[in-house]
């Protein structure tokens, strides 16, 4: 059980464009989603945190418009990557958090994006 | 601010012990987490602690002291597999996780 998938596992765009990334929770609902960024060789930095029905919180330092957080469902929220530029080239991974039970968050497998 | 410290690197050889430490400062404490990430994967889940003392589960156990903001993982029979990143987080008294930059583990044949 607790399963996160995401979606496109790798992907490769041209500066300017805007890339979506899907989370979802497949067997159980996800009150909250977290979105993190990774780049080599350093640890997790938390981007924003999502909740159903309400709008994100992002962190500091984290651009609201440029990374776009859509949690319509409690088993699927977005991150919308707009006008990519090659320094957001990153790893990005969504956890989620299930309704019931303690704290841990559950990750995804990521999604390796590379701006050109 | 808050902060947690663990080794950038440790090495150690197959068969053998290791031990990671973690030590944290956070304004509040509701449990500390241990996850293993493989180079190119997502994290994965492998223990959490909120009272004091060693919980094992396998290959690995996990001990917690609250009074000294100490923590560390024990890895015992180590395996060639077990090379990863360790990341150890704290959940801070708004039930955010705070996370250690990690510590990754060369196995050695």
């Amino acid at each position: 059980g607790a399963v996160v998938s995401q979606h496109p596992s790798r992907v490769i765009c041209k500066s300017g464009t805007s890339v979506k990334i899907e989370c979802r929770s497949l067997d159980f609902q996800a009150t909250t989603m977290f979105w993190y960024r990774q780049f080599p060789k350093q640890s997790l930095m938390l981007m924003a945190t999502s909740n159903e029905g309400s709008k994100a919180t992002y962190e500091q330092g984290v651009e609201k418009d440029k990374f776009l957080i859509n949690h319509a469902s409690l088993t699927l929220s977005t991150l919308t990557v707009t006008s990519a530029h090659p320094e957001d080239s990153s790893f990005y991974i969504c956890s989620a958090k299930a309704l019931e039970g303690v704290y841990e968050q559950y990750f995804g497998p990521g999604t390796r994006l590379t701006v050109t | 601010g808050q902060n947690i410290d663990q080794p950038t690197e440790m090495t150690a050889t197959e068969g053998a012990i290791v031990q990671i430490n973690c030590t944290y400062q956070t304004s509040g404490f509701n449990g500390l987490f241990w996850y293993q990430q493989h180079a190119g994967e997502a994290p994965t889940f492998l223990s959490y602690n909120v009272l004091d003392g060693l919980e094992e589960k396998g290959r690995f156990s996990s001990f917690l002291s609250r009074s000294k903001g100490y923590s560390y993982l024990l890895l015992k029979e180590l395996q060639m597999k077990d090379s990863a990143s360790y990341l150890c987080a704290v959940l801070d008294s708004n039930y955010q996780l705070i996370w250690g930059a990690g510590t990754k583990l060369i196995i050695k044949p």
